[in-house]
């Protein structure tokens, strides 16, 4: 079982509507990420917190808003999506810094806007 | 920003064989880790392995840095090793995934 806990697992929107993915460690990470995957292709870093502080925001458009209200929990919160946002989202979490520590992730989100 | 680039991009065994996954990684890094994504999605750590050689079960990594290439050997392949296989390298903060081996094992 993963120890980086993402819900909810399957996720079917509106263009207009306002919804919320949220992503929970308990293993006193203090990093944690936000990535996106589209079909057959890699991972891609959408945004690093570091310390509850946001450290990288990979120019994601302002459609999607991260937030980490304390050093286990990140969400991130999405409006007027288009359907081509339609991805795997996964969040991960790292002890401290990409430089020393592994990254793990969760099972991901599923996101189909219609 | 660094390059990440793996072969083959494709992999097609019979159960039982033994197979060598290489990533090559354009500058030095700092980490280096190994990931099997599962048909459902799920990424699952397989090695951190900055530099030097470790071994689980039947996989084993190895990694050269000055040389800036990993490899990952599956010995003895099982059906549950299909999926992709993704190498990531370190850049700034940030994880840069190889484009991935995609590795169908069959009965």
């Amino acid at each position: 079982d993963t120890e980086v806990t993402q819900t909810p697992k399957h996720l079917v929107m509106g263009m207009t509507n306002k919804k919320s993915l949220k992503c929970e460690q308990h293993m006193g990470h203090r990093a944690m990420y936000w990535y996106k995957q589209k079909a057959k292709k890699p991972p891609e870093l959408m945004f690093v917190y570091s310390y509850e502080k946001l450290s990288i925001n990979e120019s994601v458009p302002s459609r999607f808003s991260p937030e980490c209200p304390n050093s286990s929990l990140l969400n991130l919160h999405l409006h007027a999506l288009q359907p081509e946002d339609s991805a795997l989202y996964l969040c991960a979490s790292s002890l401290g810094s990409s430089y020393n520590s592994p990254l793990h992730f969760g099972n991901g989100t599923r996101l189909t806007v219609t | 920003g660094i390059q990440v680039e793996q072969s083959p991009p494709d992999l097609i065994l019979q159960e039982g064989a033994n197979s060598t996954l290489r990533c090559n990684f354009s500058d030095s890094v700092n980490n280096l880790q190994w990931f099997h994504q599962n048909p459902w999605g799920q990424l699952i750590n397989l090695f951190y392995i900055p530099s030097g050689t470790k071994q689980n079960g039947r996989l084993s990594a190895t990694t050269v840095a000055t040389e800036r290439y990993s490899l990952l050997y599956i010995s003895s392949s099982q059906t549950t090793d299909s999926g992709v296989y993704f190498c990531a390298a370190t850049y700034g903060q940030n994880f840069v995934f190889g484009p991935g081996t995609r590795l169908s094992v069959l009965p």
